[in-house]
């Protein structure tokens, strides 16, 4: 079993719906949580960062954290074409190396 | 200011020949990390430097595989002898700090392919 578990999709909504993108974790040594965009041919940007359980939000974007249920979301609001990338779920240990353990991605088209 | 900087985009190598990957971090940046990208896959940490020193290296597979963040110019990413297996895209990030909360700064990437 992975660590991290992320549906790869791919997932096509039509612009303006609310995109709902998650990953499960099975280390419960995990303390900070982070989204990534990746678009085609480019590193990875960070989107949202989250330590511990809660909700955050910036912008269009809200970062969610359950860490009872070992489950973390992100939500996107009046998806835009632009949003179309692969998103990534990361996390980190609280102690220990500094290394993230990303998720597989989620490849997400928004059609206009 | 210009972001991590990677070369070359695109590696190609014979099987049993040398990949040398480098990366300049931002400016102000002493903390440098590798991930590998294998095709439908997540990153995969690497090893994680600071000048001089290796701080982690435990994604580092344990043969052929090395790496250095030398006191000045680039850290370089050096695979001896590649094997097919080793074709992947590889990442290198760089922070000011080791605090998680900034994230880390992606280049993008260098594409090795072994043929």
């Amino acid at each position: 079993q992975k660590e991290v578990e992320q549906d790869p999709g791919p997932l096509s909504v039509p612009e303006g719906a609310i995109v709902s993108l998650n990953c499960t974790y099975s280390n419960s040594a995990f303390q900070y949580f982070m989204w990534y965009r990746q678009y085609s041919r480019k590193g990875p940007e960070l989107l949202m960062y989250t330590y511990s359980s809660g909700n955050k939000e910036d912008g269009r974007f809200t970062a969610q954290v359950d860490k009872s249920s070992k489950y973390i979301s992100l939500f996107i609001r009046d998806s835009q074409p632009s949003d179309s990338a692969t998103y990534l779920c990361a996390m980190s240990a609280d102690q220990g190396a500094q290394k993230l353990v990303f998720g597989q991605g989620t490849r997400l088209t928004i059609n206009p | 200011n210009a972001g991590v900087m990677q070369n070359p985009r695109h590696l190609v190598r014979r099987r049993g020949q040398e990949a040398r990957l480098r990366c300049s971090p931002m400016k102000g940046h002493s903390h440098v990390y590798w991930y590998r990208q294998l095709p439908e896959e997540g990153l995969k940490f690497m090893v994680y430097l600071q000048k001089e020193n290796i701080i982690d290296e435990s994604g580092m597979p344990k043969e052929r595989f090395s790496a250095e963040f030398p006191k000045e110019g680039p850290s370089i990413l050096r695979i001896q002898q590649v094997v097919r297996g080793d074709s992947a895209a590889y990442f290198c990030a760089s922070s000011p700090t080791p605090d998680r909360r900034y994230g880390y700064t992606f280049g993008s990437g260098t594409r090795l392919t072994v043929v």
